[in-house]
């Protein structure tokens, strides 16, 4: 099956620093979404996003289906950022949903 | 607009018993995937179920069952429970498929198993 790389595996940062986080994948993607799950366990959809660019607010992601990665962008890091981030890929059909072993945020105070 | 719902939120059994999680996705989805999380496994995808019909199954044993009802609400259930089994689950619901379009997630259920 695909096989789904995240780096680093963890990351602690100064508030207001910024940061990117990156998701490699192993085959061609139909679908890739980015997801934070905070301290409570709920996975909170960042961004779908299957190639292109997206931003919203401090957070940006980029998706180069062609080249079999995508970058999470995260400005200005607040405290509220911490968690693990996941990207998730779908690599087409009868196939599964496969995430990552995501990327622990810690950003300091 | 409701979220995606998950019920129980905790919950501890013994092993050999059974349990049943329930999801109940947003309006209009017709789509609900389910998906374990371990510390040492992270996070596994179980099965799909869209408009009543499983779609895709993971590789998990026949221990794990589910099931979509026509108000597209979903089970799952455990049959003898192991102390493996000790997880959170989390249901995700989608317009449509869940590799075709995105997944949002409820709180999930995290059951211990002792």
């Amino acid at each position: 099956g695909i096989q789904v790389e995240q780096s680093p595996p963890d990351l602690i940062l100064q508030e207001g620093a910024n940061s990117t986080l990156r998701c490699n994948f192993s085959d061609s993607v139909n679908n890739l979404q980015w997801f934070h799950q905070n301290p409570w366990g709920q996975l909170i959809n960042l961004f779908y996003i299957p190639s292109g660019t997206k931003q919203n607010g401090r957070l940006s992601a980029t998706t180069v289906a062609t080249e079999r990665y995508s970058l999470l962008y995260i400005s200005s890091s607040q405290t509220t950022d911490s968690g693990v981030y996941f990207c998730a890929v779908y690599p087409g059909a009868n196939s599964k949903l496969t995430f990552g072993k995501g990327i622990t945020l810690s950003v300091r105070p | 607009k409701a979220g995606v719902t998950q019920t129980p939120r905790y919950l501890i059994k013994t092993r050999g018993q059974q349990v049943t999680l329930s999801c109940s996705p947003i309006s209009g989805h017709r789509s609900v995937s389910w998906y374990q999380q371990t510390p040492g496994q992270g996070l596994q995808f179980l099965f799909e179920y869209f408009s009543e019909t499983q779609r895709n199954k993971g590789n998990f044993p026949g221990r794990f069952s589910g099931r979509q009802f026509s108000n597209s609400r979903s089970e799952m259930n455990v049959s003898t429970l192991e102390l493996g089994d000790s997880a959170l689950y989390l249901c995700a619901s989608s317009l449509r498929l869940a590799g075709t379009g995105e997944l949002f997630f409820g709180e999930g259920s995290r059951l211990t198993v002792l």
